[in-house]
């Protein structure tokens, strides 16, 4: 079945340490995975698209086919990225139905 | 562009009334979606769409009903509301093989 785990429900970090924020997946297909970010009520906005490999707010993912992992990590972390953080699994090329793992609340502290 | 916008933002039900979430978008995205979002329970997919006229069930389908008559809207009904279904819910659309796009949310309680 698929799924997405994050593990950590929440992650505290000092201001200026490193982050890292795990999430891994089961799927038999070809895996298309994802990071939203979701700041203090607002909506959902997309972080980070694996196939883009792309480095968005200093954030960077790499999928790990091996280890079916897709972490979050950012080298020095900011009071800013103080958000509700959730992977997610695309089924459809990367459209419509996604299963989202639990999410986790990051805090930075000052 | 307005996006996606979901309304109203707030509502409280009382136990077995009906009710209508309404979500719309601007952008001519053939895929729409509806999730909820749960405590410790990340969001979970109630109904999606991939065209006008075409709707199909998620994760937890069980006391909703979507429609897509048009492109732009996406409609969710709540037939009975229950108590389990106090929650934030939230619509999404995208286009092709692009992520989703998502409203604001509906924060909705049921006594």
């Amino acid at each position: 079945a698929q799924r997405v785990t994050q593990p950590e429900k929440l992650l505290s970090v000092f201001k200026g340490a490193p982050v890292e924020l795990k999430c891994n997946y089961s799927y038999s297909g070809s895996p298309e995975l994802f990071w939203y970010v979701q700041y203090s009520r607002q909506r959902l906005q997309l972080l980070l698209r694996h196939i883009s490999r792309e480095s968005i707010k200093g954030f960077t993912a790499d999928l790990n086919k091996g280890e079916t992992s897709f972490h979050l990590k950012k080298p020095f972390a900011q009071e800013e990225d103080s958000a509700m953080y959730y992977c997610a699994l695309s089924l459809v090329g990367g459209t419509y139905k996604y299963i989202f793992g639990t999410g986790t609340r990051l805090k930075v502290l000052a | 562009n307005a996006g996606v916008t979901q309304t109203p933002k707030f509502q409280v039900l009382k136990t077995g009334q009906s009710m209508t979430l309404q979500c719309a978008q601007d952008m001519n995205h053939e895929y729409m979606s509806w999730y909820r979002q749960d405590p410790g329970m990340g969001l979970r997919l109630i109904h999606y769409s991939v065209g006008a006229g075409i709707t199909d069930q998620g994760e937890v389908p069980n006391g909703y009903n979507v429609s897509r008559s048009t492109t732009e809207d996406f409609p969710l009904r709540l037939l009975s509301a229950a108590p389990s279904q106090t929650s934030v819910y939230f619509c999404a659309s995208s286009r092709g093989d692009q992520p989703q796009h998502f409203g604001d949310g509906t924060r909705l309680s049921i006594l």
